[in-house]
């Protein structure tokens, strides 16, 4: 089946880490997608896990655990920019991804 | 430029009318998709290419079709328009021999049936 589930809004500061998660359940996988979104624009491609662990590129990291169906987002030194949609997604078994519907982040000063 | 670009970006129009929205690409890449983002849900696939001679019905084509014209153009077609078909229009591209499959998005098409 397909199910992918993410917080529908999260609020952080300025300076400080927010981490983002999501959760999903299928019986096929060939991997986990981030992408951000700001408001108005196309998504853009944040990060790739298909293996369980962490992946760090630079202020933005993301985790992965095949088991558990659980990926996170982390952000660290948030800036005003990072205001955005964060969409989860993992590809199936078919190589088609399917998306959550997004995590909608504000930044407080 | 844009490498992904969708045309038109911004279209309103009354159930019943005919309507396409055209995709073209200048990154080279053989995979084209079109989804349909609505608020409080995911993107979903209407329909995607593989290859110029390669058509797929995606989680949601009923209502929708598609011509894939040449390797750098894929155009969606609403037959007949109506209300709920009312959303945001994202074509994208992958490259066939990139391990990640990402995605590339045009800018999207926000339509509005009346």
């Amino acid at each position: 089946g397909q199910n992918i589930d993410q917080p529908t809004e999260m609020t952080a500061t300025e300076g400080a880490i927010v981490q983002i998660n999501c959760t999903y359940q299928t019986s096929g996988f060939n991997g986990l997608f981030w992408y951000q979104q700001h408001a108005g624009e196309a998504p853009t491609f944040l990060s790739y896990n298909v293996l369980d662990g962490l992946e760090e590129k630079g202020r933005f990291s993301s985790f992965l655990s095949r088991s558990k169906g659980y990926s996170y987002l982390l952000l660290k030194e948030l800036q005003m920019k990072d205001s955005a949609s964060y969409l989860c997604a993992y590809m199936d078994s078919n190589y088609q991804l399917i998306w959550g519907a997004g995590t909608k982040l504000i930044i407080k000063p | 430029d844009a490498d992904v670009t969708q045309t038109p970006r911004n279209r309103i129009t009354k159930t019943g009318k005919r309507i396409m929205l055209e995709c073209s690409q200048t990154k080279g890449h053989d995979r084209m998709y079109w989804y349909r983002q609505d608020p409080g849900l995911g993107l979903r696939l209407i329909y995607y290419s593989f290859d110029v001679k390669d058509i797929n019905k995606g989680e949601i084509s009923d209502g929708y079709s598609v011509s894939r014209q040449a390797q750098a153009k894929f155009s969606l077609s609403l037959e007949s328009a109506i209300p709920n078909q009312t959303a945001l229009y994202f074509c994208a591209t992958s490259d066939t021999y990139r391990d990640t499959g990402e995605l590339f998005f045009g800018e999207g098409s926000r339509l509005t049936v009346l």
